[in-house]
C-alpha cells in the first residue's frame, strides 16, 4: 500500500512552459485534491475532485487545470508556468470528506525561473 | 473570506514537558476540524480531528480541545519528544452540499529542547 504518491519531487521550469505534476492513489479513495504552499501562507487548496470525472475549484486555481479520468490518478497541470507559481505542491485523498483526514503525498517542489 | 488562524509562530519546549499549541478560526459554520504535523521536507500527517459536537478528543499522547464560544482550538501533546519538532497545521471544514474545502492555518513551529 503506497498510498498517495507524487512525481517528480523536484522541477524547475521555465517561464511559460507548461507540465503535468502526478499524483496516484492506491486507497480507492473517492476524494482527491491539490494544494501548495507558500512559507508563510500555510495550504491553499488549488482543484479537488469527489469522483472519477468531476473536477471543482478551490480557493487559488488560476494558472491550473485537472482532470480526473480515473479514481487512482489526479494530475495537475501548469498551462504556461510563471514565477509566481513557484512553490510546494501537495496532493491529497480522503476515503470520504470528513473522515480521518486527508492523506497528503510527499510533496513536489516547483521552481519556475 | 474567513481563515483559520494562529496565535503563535514558534514554541519551544524541553523534552518531557507538555506542550500546547493553539488555533483561532472564524468561520462559524465550520464543523470539522483537523490537526496535522509537518516534519521537513514531507507532508502533513494527520495528527487527530475533531467534530464540532465535541469539545475534547483525545488520541496516544495527544489531546484535542474545542471551544466553539470562542472559536479556539488547541493541541496538546503530552511528553514532548524530540520527535515531535515540527511545524503544526490546525484545519477546518465546513459539512454541507458542495463544501470540500479544507482551510488551513499558517502553522506552528514546535522546537523540542533536548
Amino acid at each position: 500500500n503506497a498510498g498517495v504518491t507524487q512525481t517528480p519531487k523536484f522541477q524547475v521550469l521555465k517561464t511559460g512552459q507548461s507540465m503535468t505534476l502526478q499524483c496516484a492513489q492506491d486507497m480507492n479513495h473517492e476524494y482527491m485534491s491539490w494544494y501548495r504552499q507558500d512559507p508563510g501562507m500555510g495550504l491553499r487548496l488549488i482543484h479537488y475532485s469527489v469522483g472519477a470525472g468531476i473536477t471543482d475549484q478551490g480557493e487559488v486555481p488560476n494558472g491550473y487545470n485537472v482532470s480526473r479520468s480515473t479514481t487512482e490518478d489526479f494530475p495537475l497541470r501548469l498551462l504556461s508556468a510563471a514565477p509566481s507559481q513557484t512553490s510546494v505542491y501537495f496532493c491529497a485523498s480522503s476515503y470520504s470528506r470528513g473522515r480521518l483526514g486527508y492523506t497528503f503525498g510527499s510533496g513536489t517542489r516547483l521552481t519556475v525561473v | 473570506g474567513e481563515s483559520v488562524g494562529l496565535h503563535l509562530p514558534t514554541l519551544s519546549v524541553q523534552e518531557g514537558d507538555n506542550s500546547i499549541i493553539n488555533c483561532a478560526y472564524s468561520n462559524s459554520a465550520s464543523d470539522y476540524f483537523i490537526w496535522y504535523k509537518q516534519e521537513s521536507g514531507k507532508g502533513p500527517q494527520f495528527i487527530i480531528d475533531i467534530r464540532s459536537n465535541m469539545d475534547k478528543r483525545q488520541g496516544q499522547r495527544v489531546t484535542v480541545l474545542l471551544n466553539k464560544t470562542v472559536k479556539h482550538l488547541s493541541l496538546q501533546i503530552a511528553a514532548t519528544q524530540p520527535g515531535d519538532s515540527a511545524v503544526y497545521f490546525c484545519a477546518e471544514e465546513v459539512s454541507g452540499a458542495g463544501s470540500y474545502q479544507l482551510t488551513f492555518g499558517k502553522g506552528t513551529k514546535l522546537s523540542v529542547i533536548p
